[in-house]
């Protein structure tokens, strides 16, 4: 079973305006991390939010915040004031413990495209 | 922040060769590396995970014997794809992490591996 769903493979945003690209995750800890990196084409991983479970605020990095609904197992990532620089692959990732070693996995991305 | 590299960024070997990738933290101790690889427009899907000092644990399906990694200090990890097929073409990502804070993990920028 997927842990790790991301339903967009790609999404398009005006300058300027907001974005926000759905996360879900399965998972049976009570504690795990949920992370979104951004992958340029030059192929490096950015960290760009991260969410603990345990977090009662959302996260929230300058322009990215992290709408965290945890009965709903979402994570989704809200970029704000969208820049032709945030063209990108965007991947959510869940860290969880497995047999006392953290593991991190990855869903299938969404590709954003911000249109001047 | 925390830096990782990776060497070579770029390599093109022909098939039947071994080819090894490296993968430091420059500024901070890493006692679990992960390494990654990705096919085009696809997911970052973990290999393997090293921690320094013992054997690396494989994930299903990956040829422990084809993918030899060995980390053997805390500040390195290698990838060593032995006999190259054209299939093993891809991306390899590593990541490091270490006693940092929530960020965890830190990749590197990544190495692509070309078999002809």
């Amino acid at each position: 079973a997927q842990k790790i769903t991301q339903t967009q493979p790609g999404m398009f945003v005006q300058e300027k305006e907001a974005v926000t690209l759905d996360c879900t995750y399965d998972t049976s800890d009570q504690s795990y991390g949920l992370f979104w990196y951004k992958q340029p084409s030059s192929g490096e991983m950015i960290f760009l939010i991260y969410q603990g479970s345990y977090d009662e605020q959302n996260a929230t990095e300058g322009r990215y915040s992290l709408n965290f609904q945890k009965a709903r197992k979402s994570a989704n990532l809200v970029i704000s004031a969208s820049q032709l620089g945030d063209s990108a692959m965007y991947f959510c990732a869940m860290r969880e413990a497995t047999s006392g070693t953290y593991k991190y996995i990855f869903g299938t991305g969404t590709r954003l495209k911000v249109l001047a | 922040g925390a830096v990782v590299s990776q060497h070579p960024s770029r390599v093109i070997c022909k098939s039947g060769t071994s080819v090894k990738i490296e993968c430091r933290s420059l500024d901070f101790q890493a006692t679990t590396m992960f390494w990654y690889r990705q096919f085009p427009k696809k997911s970052l899907m973990l290999m393997a995970t090293s921690n320094e000092g013992s054997k690396a644990t494989y994930e299903q399906g990956v040829e422990k014997d084809k993918f030899l990694i060995n980390h053997a200090s805390l500040t390195l990890s290698t990838l060593t794809v032995t006999s190259a097929h054209p299939e093993d073409s891809s991306f390899y990502i590593c990541s490091a992490r270490g006693t940092l804070a929530h960020y965890e993990q830190y990749f590197g920028p990544g190495t692509r591996l070309t078999v002809t």
